[in-house]
């Protein structure tokens, strides 16, 4: 299997402009979960998905966030209008709850975000 | 307190010695505890899962849970320089399967 893909890899933007980030989870996996990472805060769960479905948003930052997962492989991440403090990697990962190993995580490489 | 506590680091260990990485955790009804790598750049990676009390092993790492005392480690043994990494405890909140993640332990193996 090649993976969860993410793209793109990097991302530079300017304050205020719309960004979209994107996820192929890995084939077969029915969790599908967005986090970012900072070097102040840590890895951070923004959202995850059960089949499609979104379970618990309570980590997206505020509504210039959201996320959606039309079909099973393939999400996105969407920050519109996007700040400086947005700066960050965005991780995508994937797993599946056979055998209830919901929490044995297969990330993407990541898409690293810089707001200016 | 933080809900998952490691110790920040560094953690410097001689080649070929054994590393202790140590997490606390304060839910006690946490059920599913992971522990995954991170190089510098790269994304985490999963090395080792454990669900009960007691240990595990899986060739050079071992786990070790004790649900009482609300704590999990991992021991390195023969330590290389490839092991020099952040290493992230991941705990499940509850019985759910949504994690909560330590900020890190990072290791460095000296040659």
């Amino acid at each position: 299997d090649a993976g969860v893909i993410q793209s793109p890899r990097h991302e530079v933007t300017e304050m205020g402009q719309e960004v979209t980030l994107r996820c192929k989870p890995i084939s077969g996996h029915d969790y599908l979960f967005w986090y970012r990472q900072t070097m102040m805060r840590g890895l951070e769960l923004l959202i995850y998905f059960n089949n499609n479905v979104p379970i618990d948003d309570s980590g997206m930052p505020e509504d210039r966030f959201s996320a959606k997962m039309p079909n099973a492989s393939f999400s996105t991440l969407k920050i519109q209008p996007s700040e400086p403090r947005d700066s960050a990697v965005y991780f995508c990962a994937s797993s599946s709850n056979r055998g209830g190993k919901t929490g044995e995580l297969f990330f993407g490489e990541g898409s690293r975000l810089t707001v200016l | 307190q933080k809900e998952v506590e490691q110790n920040s680091g560094p953690l410097s260990v001689p080649e070929g010695a054994i590393a202790s990485l140590n997490c606390t955790y304060s839910d006690r009804g946490s059920q599913s505890f992971f522990w995954y790598r991170q190089y510098s750049g790269k994304s985490p990676e999963l090395i080792m899962s454990i669900y009960s009390n007691g240990d595990k092993e899986d060739g050079r790492f071992t786990a070790q849970l004790n649900k009482a005392s609300q704590y999990v480690s991992l021991l390195i043994r023969d330590s290389q320089p490839s092991d020099s990494a952040t290493y992230l405890c991941a705990v499940s909140k509850g019985s759910n399967y949504q994690l909560i993640w330590g900020a890190g332990t990072k290791l460095i193996i000296k040659p």
